[in-house]
């Protein structure tokens, strides 16, 4: 399966720092998204973004952006000013245009905890 | 307008019992997905289905059966539960046309197998 692949597996950092959580994902297509997923602690997945390939305006909302390179192959996300209700695990996930259904593809995510 | 839910939220079972993992969506949403989530696994797809009547195998099938009854409704079967099966099961739903593939998701029901 072509993947993606997030190398931090656990991040940590104290309330205001700034953190990027990093992704890189495999793919043979020339149309796909791209998503960022946030499991807080009490267990339900909530769908932050999606970004098209076709559009590489990093975007930015409130304290969250996202940096899209596809030279690299990259998709990471920052969080400004951390806060201790952003501590959660962070996913990230392609799916392909051309592919069945649209299934998504997740990395194996990062836990980022934010200490007051 | 409920989104996505799943029923049971925990479950306990004893190795060999069976059960079945029901999920329900509002969104009239085409596609539905089940996953399983196992500690630094990420997310694994065990089947989908496109529509009613239609159903494919994701990436861990074995020891699961699915049942698309209608549009709303797609649950998960486990026939003989094994302890290796202990895991969060998640559904989920899209759109696809209307929202460009992104995924729905149930709270979630915790399973363990003993």
């Amino acid at each position: 399966a072509q993947k993606v692949t997030q190398a931090q597996t656990e991040i940590s950092v104290v309330e205001k720092e700034d953190v990027t959580l990093d992704c890189v994902y495999e793919t043979r297509d020339t149309t796909y998204y791209l998503f960022w997923y946030k499991q807080p602690p009490s267990g339900e997945l909530v769908f932050l973004i999606r970004r098209n390939s076709f559009d590489e305006q990093n975007e930015i909302s409130g304290r969250y952006s996202w940096n899209f390179q596809k030279s690299t192959s990259s998709f990471n996300f920052t969080i400004t000013a951390s806060q201790v209700v952003d501590s959660a695990v962070y996913f990230c996930a392609r799916a392909d245009r051309g592919s069945t259904l649209g299934r998504l593809y997740f990395g194996r995510g990062t836990q980022l905890t934010v200490w007051p | 307008n409920a989104g996505v839910t799943q029923t049971p939220k925990f479950q306990v079972l004893k190795t060999g019992q069976s059960m079945t993992l029901q999920c329900a969506q509002d969104m009239n949403h085409n596609s539905m997905y089940w996953y399983r989530q196992d500690p630094g696994m990420g997310l694994r797809l065990i089947y989908y289905s496109a529509s009613e009547g239609t159903t494919d195998k994701g990436e861990v099938p074995n020891g699961y059966n699915v049942s698309r009854l209608n549009k709303r409704e797609f649950s998960l079967r486990l026939e003989s539960a094994a302890p290796s099966q202990t895991s969060v099961y998640f559904c989920a739903s899209s759109g696809l046309a209307t929202s460009s593939y992104e995924q729905y998701f149930g709270p979630g029901t915790r399973l363990t197998v003993t």
